[in-house]
């Protein structure tokens, strides 16, 4: 079974802090993607990469930024966190080569003080 | 630009009564087609995909979803729902250029009365 872990379930910051959101998965997965979930907008793509050291700007990538230094491990950083940006934070991974299916993990709920 | 439709953001259905959940998608080609389904405080989980061949498609939890190509929809059913069902669901049609992206629908969530 695919296993999408994320470093967090749920994370109290006050404005203005760097925030980390580690997601890490078990299947040797090419893709990873990290989505933010707010009610009534369903899910928006924030960034996705398609290999190590490889991202790419999703829907809404302003005030986010990316890491992905090992194929397992995607991080979604928010350089200076703001009351905005309180949502649900989704990672995702899929295999490469065409559409496949999107293994998701259990969020992370930030709040942003 | 291609785009997935939920009518309906909210579907309240008794125990036991059949249940239908509306799915429209916008896209010129062959869509890849899902739904997942996600409980209270999780993440998402597939419930079904259609990817080619039979149009008729059958997922976990004894959801089943058809793809219409004359109406661009993807409806997914079951013929008696249990209160577990209650949870939101996302229909997703998956993007064929050199991304290999997914877009979602805005979701439905389900309410199921005892």
């Amino acid at each position: 079974d695919v296993k999408v872990t994320q470093s967090s379930r749920y994370l109290v910051k006050r404005t203005g802090e760097k925030v980390f959101l580690e997601c890490v998965q078990d299947m040797d997965h090419e893709n990873m993607f990290w989505y933010r979930q707010d009610p009534g907008l369903g899910l928006r793509l924030i960034y996705f990469s398609y290999d190590v050291k490889m991202k790419e700007k999703g829907d809404i990538p302003e005030g986010y930024s990316v890491s992905r230094e090992k194929k397992e491990r995607f991080s979604l950083i928010l350089e200076s966190a703001s009351t905005n940006q309180t949502s649900m934070y989704l990672c995702a991974s899929s295999r490469s080569g065409r559409i496949h299916t999107q293994y998701f993990g259990p969020g992370t709920r930030l709040t942003v003080l | 630009a291609q785009s997935v439709t939920q009518p309906d953001i909210h579907i309240t259905v008794s125990e036991g009564a059949s249940l239908e959940l509306r799915c429209n998608y916008s896209y010129g080609a062959t869509p890849y087609l899902f739904w997942y389904v996600q409980s209270p405080g999780q993440g998402l989980q597939l419930l079904l995909k259609y990817f080619s061949g039979d149009t008729l498609v059958q997922g976990i939890k004894g959801f089943e979803a058809e793809f219409k190509r004359s109406q661009s929809s993807f409806n997914l059913r079951k013929p008696s729902v249990h209160w577990s069902d209650a949870a939101e669901y996302f229909c997703a049609v998956g993007v064929k250029n050199r991304d290999d992206k997914i877009i979602f629908g805005k979701g439905t969530r389900l309410h199921i009365l005892p």
